[in-house]
């Protein structure tokens, strides 16, 4: 049974960081690119970022761009999310995916506040 | 970026009725190699989005064959043929042939 499992998020304050992680199982996860998408309290979802399944190639929306960090330990099975400069418009519960989306973890929930 | 426009934006259904949500591109959704990724997700409150359809009109493994998608280019629809209770929450779109965006949703009711 594929499982992907989200965690680190919590309460952090603006230009603080975080990472979360998604720990996968159940497939073959160097095989397969990795998405994280988020969604922010009452708002529709929005992609942030992306990963190949190398890791050689990532991806970025523009407002993350320089801030985000997508990563992945495929001898862990893990994916990462380095965030660091957080704002407030990146509080959200943030979900990683797999590659054509078929999977998706429960969510884990970034606050951004003073 | 592509935009999804997603209608209506609400649907109230009886229970057994049967109902259409059209997703339209603001550009052509197929790939250069022949596939078109347009997938449809349905959200329950609370819970992660849950993959319905994808590349069109093909069934996730497990959903019921009430639900159907089809289109093509830019014009794609969702359709529910007699909608039961477990079916409320909301519908997104999705596209990942140019980088990947959503639709803005159709929430489902029940009456």
């Amino acid at each position: 049974e594929v499982q992907l499992v989200e965690s680190g998020g919590g309460l952090v304050q603006p230009g603080r960081s975080l990472k979360l992680s998604c720990a996968a199982s159940g497939f073959t996860f160097s095989n397969y690119g990795m998405h994280w998408i988020r969604q922010a309290p009452t708002k529709g979802l929005e992609w942030v970022a992306s990963i190949s399944p190398s890791g050689g190639s990532t991806y970025y929306r523009d407002s993350v761009k320089g801030r985000f960090t997508i990563s992945r330990d495929n001898a862990k099975s893990t994916l990462y999310l380095q965030m660091d400069s957080l704002r407030s418009e990146d509080t959200a519960t943030y979900y990683c995916a797999t590659n054509y989306f078929d999977y998706w973890g429960q969510g884990v929930m970034v606050t951004v506040s003073s | 970026d592509v935009v999804l426009t997603q209608t209506p934006p609400t649907l109230l259904a009886t229970i057994g009725q049967s109902v259409s949500i059209s997703c339209r591109s603001s550009q052509s959704l197929l790939h250069s190699n022949g596939n078109t990724y347009l997938n449809w997700l349905l959200q329950r409150t609370g819970q992660s989005p849950q993959p319905l359809i994808y590349l069109v009109s093909k069934l996730e493994s497990g959903v019921p064959n009430r639900f159907s998608g089809s289109g093509s280019g830019t014009d794609f629809t969702l359709k529910i043929s007699g909608v039961e209770a477990e079916d409320l929450g909301v519908y997104y779109c999705m596209q990942f042939t140019h980088s990947l965006t959503f639709g803005s949703g159709t929430k489902l009711e029940i009456k």
